[in-house]
């Protein structure tokens, strides 16, 4: 059960350079976020996504750009990195339905560093 | 806007010790508290908590709901090494958001 996958694991890119993270989910399920964590800061919403053809922005959006062409995957992209972007991201994913409840299944997460 | 507060930011304890953390929420139409452990990589589920279930246990650790102060406690016992991590506190309301706390990192020595 392959759950939400993320890929790549680790990326290095230079300042002004532009990148997709991946990440799919074959539960399933309805929502899918993406989110970055920096050391104290706990993790901070960048855009969500409550189904195909729907996305929203979060708590730090600028920078990066999302789409959600199926209900399966749902690709982060950064649009000109700067080394603010430096941080983990992490995919993650829950259902909506009434009955479910609001637990959230994250990827392994992406180390990115901009340099 | 959604706020979670938790404290300690960071706790060094001794093996065998009890350790409770604590996270205190603001969120618009309350609907649920987790608790996440993350080691490494991705945090790892611990506990749910909602107006209709204040209160979870498994093993070692257990959570608290108290809706009158808009917090939550998470005890563990018998603290062991492998309860080294960053522990996660995250609410949800009525956008359906996770809104997660800055963690505290919990240091258990041998």
């Amino acid at each position: 059960n392959a759950g939400v996958t993320q890929t790549p694991k680790f990326q290095v890119l230079k300042t002004g350079q532009s990148m997709t993270l991946q990440c799919a989910q074959d539960m399933n399920h309805e929502y899918m976020s993406w989110y970055r964590q920096d050391p104290g800061m706990g993790l901070r919403l960048i855009h969500y996504s409550v189904g195909a053809g729907i996305t929203d922005q979060g708590e730090v959006p600028n920078g990066y750009n999302v789409s959600r062409s199926t209900t399966e995957d749902f690709p982060l992209r950064l649009l000109s990195a700067a080394p603010s972007q430096t941080s983990v991201y992490f995919c993650a994913s829950k259902g909506l339905s009434f009955t479910t409840n609001e637990k959230l299944f994250f990827g392994s997460g992406t180390q990115l560093s901009v340099l | 806007e959604d706020k979670v507060v938790q404290s300690p930011l960071s706790l060094v304890v001794h093996e065998g010790d009890t350790v409770t953390l604590n996270c205190s929420y603001e969120v618009t139409n309350f609907r649920s508290l987790l608790w996440y452990k993350q080691e490494k990589k991705a945090p790892t589920f611990l506990f749910m908590l909602t107006s209709s279930g204040i209160e979870k246990k498994s093993g070692r650790l257990s959570s608290i709901l108290d809706k009158k102060e808009l917090s939550s406690i998470l005890n563990i016992t018998a603290t062991q090494t492998g309860d080294s991590a960053i522990y996660l506190c995250a609410s949800s309301g009525s956008a359906r958001q996770l809104t997660f706390g800055s963690g505290t990192q919990l240091t258990v020595l041998p």
